[in-house]
């Protein structure tokens, strides 16, 4: 059983600061790793994709990846009040016979006080 | 990023119908869409998986006769609920895989509520 684990949260964070949000997961063979945002009553959106070891920057989103460790992490910077969502992480692994599957976690939720 | 559509948003019916739900992708071919199920405060749940032109792949305790699932064309797959139960009440969630190289990403519609009365 393929499992993604994640902290449930919530996640209180004041405007301005830095939210880190952490994932593990149990395939040491996983190759892709996803963080999607989503607000409530609403679908996921994709925010960050990372494949390979070390940090990956976009904006204000930095994913970091350390495979040996299974873990996989998500930082904010400078967060906003609109950053406040339920944040999850998905990880790719394969399922045989040429097919993959894509985990999720139970998602952390992340509140920004203003 | 890539667009996915859901067709309809929300829809509410009586107990014993059938529902049919929509899941297209704009801009690009997706060989494979992967349908989803949410209820309240719950992770996302994998229901199916729909390859272009072959039988979808249903996960454990998915019943396939229940969740009907088409795959017509490289953009649309269809969900049909059928004989819908107030239980099957849920946002149901489509995605689609986007091949960019050698790297394929999911993309998310944006959900259809169900309510069955």
């Amino acid at each position: 059983q393929k499992e993604v684990e994640q902290n449930s949260g919530p996640l209180s964070v004041p405007e301005g600061a830095i939210a880190s949000l952490n994932c593990t997961y149990s395939d040491r063979v996983s190759q892709s790793f996803f963080w999607y945002r989503q607000y409530s009553g609403k679908s996921p959106e994709l925010i960050m994709s990372i494949y390979s070891n070390g940090d990956k920057e976009d904006g204000r989103f930095t994913a970091q990846l350390n495979k040996a460790s299974q873990y996989v992490s998500l930082l904010i910077r400078d967060s906003q009040p609109s950053d406040s969502a339920t944040y999850l992480c998905a990880v790719k692994s394969p399922k045989g016979a040429g097919s993959y599957q894509l985990t999720f976690g139970k998602g952390t939720k992340l509140s920004v006080i203003p | 990023g890539a667009v996915v559509s859901q067709h309809p948003s929300r829809v509410i019916c009586k107990s014993g119908t059938s529902v049919k739900i929509e899941c297209r992708s704009l801009d690009f071919q997706a060989t494979t869409m992967f349908w989803y199920r949410q209820f309240p405060k719950q992770s996302l749940m994998l229901m199916a998986t729909s390859n272009e032109g072959s039988k979808a792949t249903y996960e454990q305790g998915v019943e396939k006769d229940k969740f009907l699932i088409n795959h017509a064309s490289l953009t649309l797959s269809t969900l049909t609920v059928t004989s819908a139960h107030p239980e099957d009440s849920s946002f149901y969630i489509c995605s689609a895989t986007r091949l960019t190289g050698y790297r394929d990403t999911q993309y998310f519609g944006p959900g259809t509520r169900l309510t069955v009365l």
